[in-house]
């Protein structure tokens, strides 16, 4: 039990699928984040929310989109993706302080066919 | 510029021995935090250990310890006592207070322990 709870841990899904990865966390922290990690590439920074308002987004292709209703709760969805999408999906969540280290989920990972 | 530089992409030890794996960061922040993490074939990253700029002594957390030398900007992580339930990735990153990538990771060092 990690503190960050991820699901689901493996998606498979069509282009045409709309599907969304939900992220819960009961940590009391104050920001939480989505990463993509691809095979022999290095993590991939996607969203960032702090007190539940998005602060960062770079530069994410639009058919990934974000949702923080809460400070507890955190969803990616995916709509016509590609089969380079397919990659692990990591959430996180910590404090807004230099001295905090992330609480990492267990990943989603994602097969796009 | 924030980076984070590990150079090792692989690593072998030998089981029961000690291993060190290297990280270089630069930042001109004088207020950091440096991390490292594991990453088993499982994909979840696993939180080690952690050195704040500011301290003193170097860190250590049961068998894994943190070699900081500030003036030469590095953050070894070294594990003593291999087991094989050590073979995974490994990440160093770094925390900082400014920029817009204030969490930087870098690219991992791949740990096998052998038998």
């Amino acid at each position: 039990e990690t503190g960050v709870t991820q699901t689901p841990r493996h998606l498979v899904m069509g282009m045409t699928n709309k599907k969304s990865l939900k992220c819960e966390q009961h940590l009391g922290h104050n920001a939480m984040y989505w990463y993509k990690q691809s095979a022999k590439k290095p993590l991939e920074l996607m969203f960032v929310y702090s007190l539940e308002e998005r602060v960062e987004n770079n530069s994410v292709p639009s058919r990934f989109s974000p949702e923080c209703p809460n400070s507890s709760h955190l969803f990616l969805h995916l709509h016509t993706l590609q089969p380079e999408d397919s990659a692990l999906y990591l959430c996180a969540s910590s404090q807004e302080a230099v001295y905090y280290g992330y609480t990492f989920g267990s990943g989603t990972r994602l097969t796009v066919v | 510029a924030q980076k984070i530089t590990q150079t090792q992409p692989g690593m072998f030890v030998q089981e029961k021995e000690a291993v060190t794996l290297d990280c270089t960061y630069d930042t001109s922040d004088p207020s950091y935090g440096l991390f490292w993490y594991k990453q088993p074939s499982s994909g979840e990253m696993i939180f080690l250990i952690y050195q704040g700029s500011y301290d003193q002594q170097n860190a250590t957390e049961g068998r894994y310890s943190l070699n900081f030398q500030k003036a030469r900007k590095s953050a070894n992580l070294v594990i003593s006592a291999s087991q094989l339930g050590d073979s995974a990735m490994y990440f160093c990153a770094m925390r900082v207070e400014s920029g817009t990538y204030k969490y930087i990771f870098g690219t991992g060092t791949r740990l096998k322990v052998l038998a």
